[in-house]
């Protein structure tokens, strides 16, 4: 079964910083590796995603990810915050076939001006 | 392309009662999925349907059942209401590839 560590629940940082939120998954098997955010009040919006090919996946709003499969991790980050990226991440690994995502607790970000 | 669509947004019910959320997929979408997220936590999966059948459940009782429609929208239904219960409740489409799952905005279920 899949598991996942959000590594930090909180991440303070400064407008125009550069940001890493860490994710560590657990598999033997293939796996698929998605980040979403959640703005306050609202549902889940996909950042970005990784199936296959090239380790290095870009998403929307300058984020990118990391797949390191040797290290079971899939690190988001940005090299430039601003304040409108205050909300809480999500990394969600899932399996093969029919298996569900799998979330992890979560990480606020909170971008301070 | 319309996203996912799930009604009531909010709802206050009494420990004991019943209630049934719905939620209409993506276009295109024939597979389902519902979550509940309680306050600050991640979100944790329900059960998910495909083509009308159920093909996976996460760790909740019977008293979370749903259903699948041929429109591949859905229902999430939760028997005898425990104070437990109030969380966002989230449902998920997507199609048979591995684009990854369209969330809805949720419904608030508050249970006193």
């Amino acid at each position: 079964a899949q598991s996942v560590t959000q590594l930090d629940s909180q991440v303070p940082v400064f407008e125009e910083a550069p940001v890493e939120l860490r994710c560590n998954y657990s598999s033997s098997v293939s796996v698929y590796l998605f980040w979403y955010v959640q703005y306050p009040n609202q549902g889940l919006q996909l950042l970005l995603k990784y199936l296959s090919g090239s380790t290095l996946v870009k998403g929307i709003n300058g984020f990118e990810a990391e797949f390191n499969k040797s290290q079971t991790s899939f690190h988001l980050r940005k090299p430039s915050v601003h304040i409108s990226d205050t909300a809480e991440y999500f990394c969600a690994p899932r399996g093969t076939g029919n298996t569900p995502l799998v979330f992890g607790k979560g990480t606020r970000l909170s971008v301070i001006a | 392309e319309t996203g996912v669509t799930q009604s009531p947004t909010h709802l206050i019910k009494t420990r004991g009662q019943q209630v049934t959320l719905r939620c209409s997929s993506q276009s295109g979408h024939n597979t389902v999925s519902w979550y509940q997220q309680a306050l600050g936590q991640g979100p944790q999966f329900i059960f998910q349907y495909y083509r009308e059948e159920e093909n996976g459940r996460g760790n909740f009782p019977p008293r979370f059942s749903g259903l699948q429609f041929p429109n591949y929208s859905s229902e999430l239904n939760v028997n005898a209401l425990e104070l437990d219960d109030s969380a966002l409740y989230l449902c998920a489409s997507s199609d048979t590839g591995f684009a990854g799952y369209t969330f809805g905005s949720g419904t608030r279920l508050t249970v006193v």
